[in-house]
């Protein structure tokens, strides 16, 4: 089983859509969460990064943590062409000294216009 | 504030040749993160530098192995070249590694074709 599972797509919505992205993991050790949005030939940018569960908004932008579930999600509200991009969940590990990032193989979206 | 830059943008070897990959990480970032982003495999990990140490590496062979500068940029050496290391390198940076809630910050990558 993978750390971490995301569904690859491609998912296409109409402009003005709520998207939503998820991915669920399997180490409940997990403690820090992030979306990256990585458009063609482009290195992943930052989009949210949350600790603790529960929501985190930024714009159209929401990061969901359900931790008891193991399960997060990124929902874009009033989608935009310019959202068509893949999009990697990651988590790392907390404490010092011990690297684990790992990263969701990507979810691609398209907007329609 | 610039980013994470990585150079050059494309690189083009033959089997059994080397290549080097070059990062300069944001300004006031210690840590340096080097990653393979191969078609349809998402990002496997490479190596992580902080202070000019190697702090840890993913499931690679030796012959894919790095360096950090006393500026902290970074440098990826890929020997022995393989059709198979044909990838998307990407180099990230953050504020200090593995150490309280710092994100990592990406470059966009050196794209390495193996002919």
């Amino acid at each position: 089983q993978k750390e971490v599972e995301q569904d690859p797509g491609p998912l296409s919505v109409p402009e003005g859509a709520i998207v939503s992205l998820n991915c669920t993991y399997s180490n409940s050790a997990f403690q820090y969460f992030m979306w990256y949005r990585q458009y063609s030939r482009k290195g992943p940018e930052l989009l949210m990064y949350t600790y603790s569960s529960g929501n985190k908004e930024d714009g159209r932008f929401t990061a969901q943590v359900d931790k008891s579930s193991k399960y997060i999600s990124l929902f874009i509200r009033d989608s935009q062409p310019s959202d068509s991009a893949t999009y990697l969940c990651a988590m790392r590990f907390p404490g010092s000294g011990t690297y684990k990032y790992i990263f969701g193989t990507g979810t691609r979206l398209k907007v329609l216009a | 504030e610039a980013g994470v830059t990585q150079s050059p943008t494309h690189l083009i070897k033959t089997r059994g040749q080397q290549a080097t990959l070059r990062c300069s990480p944001i300004s006031g970032h210690t840590s340096v993160y080097w990653y393979q982003q191969a078609l349809g495999l998402g990002l496997q990990f490479l190596l992580w530098y902080d202070e000019g140490e190697e702090r840890n590496r993913g499931n690679f062979p030796p012959r894919f192995s790095g360096r950090q500068f006393p500026n902290y940029s970074s440098e990826l050496n890929v020997n022995a070249l393989e059709l198979e290391d044909s990838a998307l390198y990407l180099c990230a940076s953050s504020l200090v590694g593995g150490i309280g809630n710092q994100p990592q910050h990406f470059g966009d990558g050196t794209r390495l074709s193996i002919l």
